[in-house]
């Protein structure tokens, strides 16, 4: 079965330019999560939905962070400006609810993710 | 709340030696703990997970035992490898969430 897959894998980019960070999860999962990790932060839950509805953003740092799952498979993280500090590798993960909370996450290889 | 804590790393071992990584919690009700792995370069992926007081999980060698007295799952291998090296995160999941709480990791180093 395929993974979570997350695109791009690296992106390089310029202050102030838009970033679109994109995940198509597990099928069948009804979790997606965004998370970031830095050395200095480690790993932040960004936002998370349920059945493509946003439950919970309040880990999205900023106004200029927005996420959006058009449908069960696919989901965006936009970042617009962009800026140095939110470099990072971002990973989106999925899981299924299924019989209870033992249900383990699914994780991308992330997106490496450098602003200049 | 929920909270995770892990030991400080760097964990620096050679290879064949025997590697502990310590893991306390904090939970609401009965809790469901996880050990990922994190190769460089990778996402985490799911290592072992134990889902009830005495529960022992295990996978490529590695056993961590549910420990409901001392709210503890170690991570223990007996004997590591060099493709060991990873970053080990310490999760849980409780109180009908599916949001897991991870530790901060622990980063082990196993020199040839």
């Amino acid at each position: 079965d395929a993974g979570v897959i997350q695109s791009p894998r690296h992106e390089v980019t310029e202050m102030g330019q838009e970033v679109t960070l994109r995940c198509k999860p597990i099928s069948g999962h009804d979790y997606l999560f965004w998370y970031r990790q830095t050395m200095m932060r480690g790993l932040e839950l960004l936002i998370y939905f349920n059945n493509n509805v946003p439950i919970d953003d309040s880990g999205m740092p900023e106004d200029r962070f927005s996420a959006k799952m058009p449908n069960a498979s696919f989901s965006t993280l936009k970042i617009q400006p962009s800026e140095p500090r939110d470099s990072a590798v971002y990973f989106c993960a999925s899981s299924f609810s299924g019989t209870g909370h033992n249900q383990p996450q699914h994780f991308g290889d992330g997106t490496r993710l450098s602003i200049l | 709340g929920n909270s995770v804590t892990q030991m400080e790393g760097p964990v620096t071992l050679s290879e064949e030696a025997f590697l502990t990584i310590n893991c306390t919690y904090t939970a609401t009700g009965y809790p469901s703990l996880f050990w990922y792995v994190q190769y460089p370069g990778e996402g985490l992926q799911l290592l072992l997970k134990a889902t009830k007081a005495d529960d022992k999980g295990s996978n490529k060698g590695f056993e961590a035992t549910y420990r409901k007295e001392t709210t503890s799952f170690h991570l223990e291998k007996g004997s590591v490898q060099v493709s060991d090296s990873a970053v080990y995160f310490c999760a849980l999941s409780s109180g009908g969430s599916y949001i897991p709480t991870f530790g901060r990791g622990t980063s082990l180093i196993v020199h040839p």
